[in-house]
């Protein structure tokens, strides 16, 4: 089945700079790759997701990253601000697989 | 916006009892699912569900588990006889069609089996 590694585990950086989390995984049939957000306590909300058809894709200060060859995609998230502070969990899915595979999570903190 | 609705936001049980936990998908999707959280935790896929018939089980999803859409709008989570382990929270999520496609997610349901 799929495998889903996801770095760091704690992610702490100053208001108005950017964060980067990355992920890999390990079933090349995969093909949907979404990014969840988790306050404490609250159900996860996508934020942003690609398919395996796309390199890159943005919303706002939002953007996600795939590379297909490395098996990896990256949230990057740019001019953070304190209600970004929450736990992110990349996922993967396809090729045959109904149910999302999650990575362990990120906790981000953005220092004021 | 519609959301997914799920009931009890809590509960508490013995071990061995049995539990239903209670999800209201979107009206207008045809995928069902249930994850479960325990806490501190990633979130893990047990089950989906589809044209009233399981879909896809991963090994968490055992015989003490089942699934039942009893009505139109209802998707039910059975645990026949709940152990210490399967405190958790339980997320419902429902998508409009199979892979690839957004599946949202309940609040929640936080077990806690004393």
């Amino acid at each position: 089945g799929e495998n889903v590694e996801q770095h760091p585990s704690t992610l702490s950086v100053q208001e108005g700079d950017s964060a980067v989390i990355k992920c890999t995984y390990s079933d090349s049939a995969s093909n949907y790759f979404p990014w969840y957000k988790q306050e404490l306590g609250k159900r996860p909300q996508l934020i942003i997701d690609i398919r395996s058809n796309v390199g890159e894709k943005k919303d706002q200060r939002i953007a996600v990253t795939l590379n297909k060859t490395a098996k990896h995609f990256s949230l990057h998230i740019t001019e953070t601000q304190p209600e970004d502070s929450a736990v992110y969990f990349c996922a993967a899915t396809g090729g045959g697989a109904d149910g999302l595979t999650f990575g362990k999570g990120t906790h981000l903190i953005i220092q004021p | 916006e519609p959301e997914v609705t799920q009931t009890p936001s809590h509960q508490v049980t013995q071990m061995g009892q049995e539990v239903i936990l209670r999800c209201v998908p979107i009206s207008n999707h045809l995928y069902f699912y249930w994850y479960r959280q325990i806490l501190g935790q990633k979130v893990e896929f047990l089950v989906s569900f589809y044209n009233n018939e399981i879909s896809e089980k991963s090994e968490i999803f055992d015989d003490q588990f089942s699934v039942e859409r009893p009505d139109g709008s209802n998707f039910t989570l059975k645990i026949r006889s709940t152990k210490l382990e399967d405190s958790a929270m339980y997320f419902c999520a429902s998508s409009e069609a199979r892979q690839g496609e957004t599946q949202y997610f309940g609040p929640g349901t936080r077990l806690l089996v004393l």
